[in-house]
């Protein structure tokens, strides 16, 4: 089956790094977009092919995909970045069109 | 501005067939590279990718779930219906619309704010 594994939870003090790894064989081949959702809420796009940042979206959060694992990393992290996150894989032409990962909960300490 | 909205029952029994409507505006489902696509999330879960449907009418589905989902578009009305048969409990979940972008590798930005669906008898 085609799995996106994410580590559940993340913890990170206010003004450093948070890092979100999203992890299948050869990932790096294929493009990652993130979603942030807050509680209550519906998901937002924060970075689409691996990298990318739809307008609006703080230059804070940023995105790579290499081989085996794509990041999202928030940096400069605020209070308001608390939220689950999920990446997600399309392939529009193969048996998976889309799939998102398992979701990881960031948490503000 | 783009803006989507879920619309149908709150509540389905067993066996039943869940038919959503999303209807949008801000965009043309006439477009080329568009689309609008369905997810769901179960309480407390994870997010699962459910179907989408492109401009051109070609149509995806998720393959463990594509023999109970059909995806359809009336463009003249601005209306895209999710139609899942044999719901079961598990099938208990908030479930989006979204629209997408080919030149955006298929992401979906914005979604719509999700309609609840009970399944209990």
């Amino acid at each position: 089956s085609y799995v996106l594994t994410q580590p559940p939870s993340v913890s990170v003090a206010p003004g450093q790094t948070a890092r979100i790894t999203c992890g299948r064989d050869n990932i790096g081949s294929e493009s990652v977009h993130w979603y942030q959702q807050k509680p209550g809420q519906a998901p937002v796009l924060v970075v689409y092919d691996d990298s990318d940042r739809p307008s609006g979206i703080p230059e804070r959060f940023s995105g790579s995909n290499s081989e085996n694992t794509a990041t999202l990393t928030i940096n400069r992290v605020e209070a308001g970045d608390e939220a689950d996150y999920f990446c997600q894989v399309c392939d529009s032409s193969g048996d998976h069109p889309g799939v998102f990962g398992t979701g990881t909960k960031v948490t503000v300490l | 501005q783009i803006t989507l909205k879920e619309s149908g029952p709150t509540l389905v029994k067993p066996t039943q067939t869940l038919t959503l409507t999303c209807t949008f505006s801000g965009f043309s489902l006439s477009t080329s590279g568009v689309g609008v696509g369905w997810i769901r999330q179960p309480p407390g879960k994870a997010l699962e990718w459910l179907a989408l449907i492109y401009w051109d009418d070609d149509q995806r589905y998720s393959p463990s779930l594509r023999s109970r989902l059909t995806i359809t578009k009336d463009t003249s009305k601005n209306q895209v219906v999710l139609t899942m048969t044999n719901m079961d409990p598990v099938d208990t979940a908030t479930y989006y619309c979204a629209h997408s972008r080919m030149v955006r590798g298929d992401s979906f930005d914005p979604w719509g704010q999700g309609t609840l669906v009970t399944v209990s008898s």
